[in-house]
């Protein structure tokens, strides 16, 4: 089974804090992926990963930057976390070929205050 | 603004059947899927459906999938309280995904 682990399920911080999110994937899948998830608003992408040292921006990518040196690692990272970047992030990862279907983690719940 | 487009609540009662629908606007998508999120976990893929498919069925689900008016659907048959959860309806997008805002289905016994 494809398992995709997320670093912790809470966090809580303060605004401005540096905030680092880990991601590990077991499955040597080339794509790695980062959303925040909140009511009403589903899934948006952050960033994604087609490779290792590569990266591209999603939807909404001001205020976060990644970091993917291992293949089976992705990291999202706050510089200077603020109160609405409180949500739920959650990492995928899957192949580049087939169906391309995502494999998601937990979620890690973030809390600024 | 949304590429996929659901409605997001959606009530019944145990043993009813469930439909939910969704619009997406990629013509070229390859695939469509559907995930299902549980309380407190991550996405769970459910099923998919293969572009050039009108339908697909795997036991209680089913998928319908228009591609003339850009909606698919998916029926849950003989839905069971352990079906409450958030459904997401997704398109695959050059080697990414979209997805919809989320169907949060309440099963009521």
């Amino acid at each position: 089974d494809v398992k995709v682990t997320q670093s912790s399920r809470y966090l809580v911080k303060r605004t401005g804090e540096k905030v680092f999110l880990e991601c590990v994937q077991d499955m040597d899948h080339e794509n790695m992926f980062w959303y925040r998830q909140d009511p009403g608003l589903g899934l948006r992408l952050i960033y994604f990963s087609y490779d290792v040292k590569m990266k591209e921006k999603g939807d909404i990518p001001e205020g976060y930057s990644v970091s993917r040196e291992k293949k089976e690692r992705f990291s999202l990272i706050l510089e200077s976390a603020s109160t609405n970047q409180t949500s739920m992030y959650l990492c995928a990862s899957s192949l580049s070929t087939g169906t391309y279907e995502q494999y998601f983690g937990p979620g890690t719940r973030l809390t600024v205050t | 603004g949304e590429d996929v487009e659901q409605s997001l609540f959606l009530s019944v009662r145990e043993g009813d059947s469930s439909v939910i629908n969704c619009t997406y606007t990629d013509s070229s998508s390859t695939y469509l899927y559907w995930y299902k999120q549980e309380p407190g976990a991550g996405l769970q893929l459910l099923t998919y459906i293969f572009s050039n498919m009108d339908m697909k069925q795997d036991q209680r689900l089913t998928v319908l999938l228009n591609k003339k008016d850009k909606h698919l659907s998916l029926r849950i048959a003989d839905t069971q309280t352990g079906d409450s959860a958030i459904y997401f309806c997704a398109e695959d997008h050059n080697n990414d995904m979209r997805f919809g805002a989320g169907t949060r289905l309440t099963v009521k016994p």
